[in-house]
């Protein structure tokens, strides 16, 4: 799987749009690009993934950039609830015998501050 | 759904004893993975199967650990005997186009 490279902590104002980055300069045409969270003493939870268009869902937004080698992960307007660890991970899709496994770096911190 | 389901949630042991952890994936997904989180060495993959086939058990950290799933609704990961270096939390995740996790057991080797 392809690496990522993400920041390790962030803060944001609650109420406001938090935007995580992660960059992954060496990601394959058949990767796609995840995103998890893991909230303290939780398992980690799935938010969203994409190859290449932008998606959006009830939980976030992943803006991915054309060259798909950096995207972003947008959380609207931030709860204390959405203070988590984000996760971002490049896999390939799930076919029967492709290495398809979710290999977790270290995450970004992400605080929601009041 | 009742989503994935790991038990038991807490064990403590005492070392050298067998521990085994069991997990039920969600209904219709076909891949299954137990993790390992530590403080130290984060989330950690051990093992994952497709259709009950183990597939990459490259992470299974030494021979005392050991991973089946004899069909698709059941999996067990075995540790024999158990040292305090696995005190761990314990993830198994079951995925169809995206992994979803359990709440993890809590392992406690004395």
């Amino acid at each position: 799987d392809a690496k990522t490279t993400q920041p390790t902590s962030m803060d944001c104002a609650e109420g406001r749009a938090a935007n995580l980055p992660c960059n992954h300069s060496t990601i394959s045409g058949n990767e796609y690009v995840y995103w998890y969270r893991q909230i303290h003493s939780q398992g980690p939870q799935y938010i969203i993934h994409g190859l290449k268009n932008n998606e959006t869902n009830e939980m976030a937004s992943l803006i991915i950039t054309e060259d798909r080698k950096s995207s972003t992960l947008i959380l609207p307007h931030a709860t204390l609830r959405d203070t988590a660890v984000y996760y971002c991970i490049v896999r390939v899709a799930e076919s029967g015998g492709s290495n398809y496994k979710l290999t977790f770096g270290k995450g970004t911190l992400l605080t929601v501050n009041p | 759904d009742a989503g994935v389901i790991q038990s038991p949630r807490h064990e403590v042991t005492e070392m050298g004893q067998e521990v085994t952890l069991r997990c039920k994936p969600i209904s219709g997904h076909n891949s299954l993975f137990w993790y390992r989180q530590t403080m130290m060495r984060g989330l950690e993959l051990l093992i994952y199967f497709n259709n009950n086939v183990p597939i990459d058990d490259s992470g299974m950290p030494e021979d005392r650990f050991s991973a089946k799933m004899p069909n698709a609704s059941f999996s067990t990961l075995k540790i024999q005997p158990s040292e305090p270096r696995d005190s761990a939390v314990y993830f198994c995740a079951s995925s169809f186009r995206g992994g979803f996790f359990g709440p993890g057991t809590r392992l406690t080797v004395l």
